[in-house]
């Protein structure tokens, strides 16, 4: 397996502008994390999905943040409208048991 | 409820010297624990894993830790760090309900190498 995929890999928006992120997890897997990871708080945990059901969404900042599993394939992040605020590394990662893998990271510039 | 206590926030050690990055949790149930490395602009890769098997656990690039339920610790070791050990560590604790994987992230150990 590839491992979990993001995409893309850097993204730079003006502010105001819509920002969507994607994920494709571990084939199998039924658990899908999102989290942000800045230098000022650190990892975060947006939301958590387990078989597609959002499970968990207390860490989602604003309304402006949104998260779809439409299948146990796909999910996606997205901000509307993006702040410079919002600039951070979003990861994804998915697990099937007890452990999580993580794709390689979004890194989102706001300007 | 579940949480985890990394207790540095930094670590300075020489190459060739013991590497010590400790952690404390806490768990209503029993736990499996993870240390993840997150080396400068990278993603997360796990380095080791407990999971109620043998407490001493043995991970890659030489890392080790150890689960001690009587402390509630998972520390992580490595005999002798070398350059390429800088990076971030992360301890996590999860557990798998009926509403799937909750993980608990601590909050990060930078640790630095020096010649």
């Amino acid at each position: 397996d590839a491992g979990v995929i993001q995409s893309p890999r850097h993204e730079v928006t003006e502010m105001g502008q819509e920002v969507t992120l994607r994920c494709k997890p571990i084939s199998g897997h039924n658990s899908l994390f999102w989290y942000r990871q800045t230098m000022m708080r650190g990892l975060e945990l947006l939301i958590y999905f387990n078989n597609n059901v959002p499970i968990d969404d207390s860490g989602m900042p604003e309304d402006r943040f949104s998260a779809k599993m439409p299948n146990a394939s796909f999910s996606t992040l997205k901000i509307q409208p993006s702040e410079p605020r919002d600039s951070a590394v979003y990861f994804c990662a998915s697990s099937w048991d007890t452990e999580a893998f993580f794709g390689q990271g979004t890194r989102l510039t706001v300007v | 409820a579940q949480s985890v206590t990394q207790l540095d926030s930094h670590v300075s050690v020489s190459e060739g010297t013991p590497v010590l990055l400790r952690c404390n949790y806490s768990s209503s149930y029993s736990p499996s624990l993870f240390w993840y490395v997150q080396h400068p602009n990278k993603g997360l890769q796990l380095l080791l894993k407990y999971t109620s098997a043998a407490t001493l656990v043995k991970g890659i690039n030489g890392f080790e830790a150890e689960f001690k339920k009587s402390e509630t610790s998972f520390h992580l070791t490595k005999p002798s760090a070398h350059m390429s050990d800088a990076a971030e560590y992360f301890c996590v604790v999860s557990r798998v309900t009926g509403g799937g994987n909750k993980l608990t992230f601590g909050t990060g150990t930078q640790l630095k190498v020096e010649l």
